[in-house]
């Protein structure tokens, strides 16, 4: 199965500041088949982006995904109040579906 | 919009058969591929194993020998069993719906609020 490495493990920042966060995967990612997903406490995952780059209907432009291969990256341009929570890569390319353990973005 | 619903007991015994039944609304569940996920503190979020009402399956290797996910087209919803419980079970699990048409939109796209399952006597 494809493990997906995320870094940092916490990213403490301020609203207004720029996050970027990292995702790894131990083999490369078949066709950029990576997404990204935010978590807050008590709920469930939201889908920000799929296919590496496209963002998911109702997700601000502010987030934005790049990457390919093996090394993929969640930017979030402008950190607003609600973005401090947990976000999460997953790769559906090959089964098993894999996340990554998740970064959390604290302020 | 589409939502999705999670029931089941909360708590399960170990050794035994943790059962959970997934409604859906919003959507017809004949038209995409429905997946069970799990969240523990010990192994984040864990895929356990999806189905498409054509009787296609798909699981989790690390489960495969306890899963079983099936469909009641009838009742709009899909449901998982997973056999031999232990404390490891223990976890929160989701339900989630798969988008449709191309393969890039494969995504977990919509997901149920989550249901919280001990395994302990």
């Amino acid at each position: 199965e494809i493990v997906l490495t995320q870094s940092p493990g916490t990213l403490s920042l301020s609203p207004g500041e720029r996050a970027t966060l990292s995702c790894r995967a131990s083999q490369s990612v078949s066709s950029s088949y990576l997404a990204w997903y935010q978590q807050k406490p008590g709920q469930a995952p939201r889908l920000l982006i799929y296919g590496a780059s496209s963002r998911a209907t109702g997700i601000p432009d502010r987030f934005s995904g790049s990457g390919s291969g093996t090394d993929f990256t969640l930017t979030i341009s402008r950190l607003e109040p609600e973005d401090f929570a947990v976000y999460y890569c997953q790769q559906y390319g090959i089964s098993p579906r894999t996340f990554g353990q998740g970064t959390k973005v604290e302020t | 919009q589409v939502q999705l619903q999670e029931s089941g007991p909360g708590l399960v015994k170990p050794s035994e058969t943790l059962s959970l039944t997934c409604t859906v609304s919003g959507a017809s569940i004949s038209r995409y591929y429905w997946s069970w996920i799990r969240q523990s503190a010990g192994k984040g979020l864990e895929w356990i194993g999806r189905m498409y009402t054509s009787g296609s399956t798909d699981y989790n290797p690390s489960l495969k020998s306890r899963v079983t996910v099936s469909v009641d087209t009838s009742k709009n919803q899909f449901s998982l069993k997973l056999s031999s419980v232990t404390a490891a079970d223990t976890a929160v699990y989701y339900c989630a719906k798969e988008g449709a048409g191309d393969p890039v939109n494969r995504v977990f796209d919509f997901w149920g609020q989550g249901t919280r399952v001990t395994v302990s006597s």
